[in-house]
């Protein structure tokens, strides 16, 4: 079946401007979270949702990030004023719910590099 | 932080078994370990979880101690798709449930 899917696969922009990433769950699952991952770096947590809302936002690294969720399943991570320590891949996962047994399914990510 | 330590690297022969080892020392009671791999400029992929008792899929078997202190991966037939960074993670309870990446270890397969 269908994964997680994520729009666009590559983003190139200039520093300053505001950048919209697309994550598209799988279908059904109620749990989405968005995480960074920095070039030859481990995966880091930005963001939780749990249906619409979202419990846990701990992550997110500044208040030029931000995201939302419409419908129990589109999610959108924007980035406003982009700045070149933002470059990173940034890497969407779905789960069935959200507990411990729920594995969370991840898309390949949207590469993200700011000139 | 991550509540997990593995090797940094591990080599192994293709079509043998690979045994990739976690050390997890603090978990607690409920904590189950989970298994991701990320081949090189993808998303990581889930492997496989487990409690307490050792479980099987069809990618994979998890073998976890008896004091649940530690963990290994036993990928039984390994090829050179096999080659990735691998995550052993023990998930973060609470509101939360996200996943914490440690470093990883990086196994590569040898023809």
């Amino acid at each position: 079946g269908a994964g997680v899917s994520q729009s666009p696969s590559n983003k190139v922009t200039e520093k300053g401007k505001d950048v919209e990433l697309r994550c598209d769950p799988i279908s059904g699952h109620t749990a989405l979270y968005w995480y960074r991952q920095r070039l030859g770096q481990g995966l880091e947590f930005l963001i939780y949702f749990q249906g619409n809302s979202a419990p846990d936002k701990s992550g997110l690294p500044s208040d030029r990030f931000s995201a939302e969720r419409t419908g129990e399943s589109v999610s959108t991570l924007t980035i406003q004023r982009t700045q070149q320590e933002d470059s990173a891949v940034y890497l969407c996962a779905s789960s069935l719910g959200a507990g411990f047994t729920q594995p969370q399914h991840f898309g390949d990510g949207t590469r993200l590099s700011i000139l | 932080d991550a509540k997990t330590t593995q090797p940094p690297s591990m080599d192994c022969a293709e079509g043998r078994a690979a045994n990739l080892p976690c050390n997890h020392s603090t978990i607690s009671g409920n904590e189950y370990v989970y298994w991701y791999r990320q081949i090189h400029s993808q998303g990581p992929q889930y492997i496989i979880h487990g409690l307490k008792n050792n479980v099987t899929n069809e990618m994979a078997s998890l073998i976890i101690t008896e004091d649940r202190k530690s963990s290994t991966l036993i990928l039984p037939h390994a090829t050179l798709r096999d080659t990735a960074v691998y995550y052993c993670i023990v998930r973060v309870g609470g509101a939360t449930n996200k996943l914490i990446f440690g470093t990883g270890t990086l196994l590569a397969v040898q023809p």
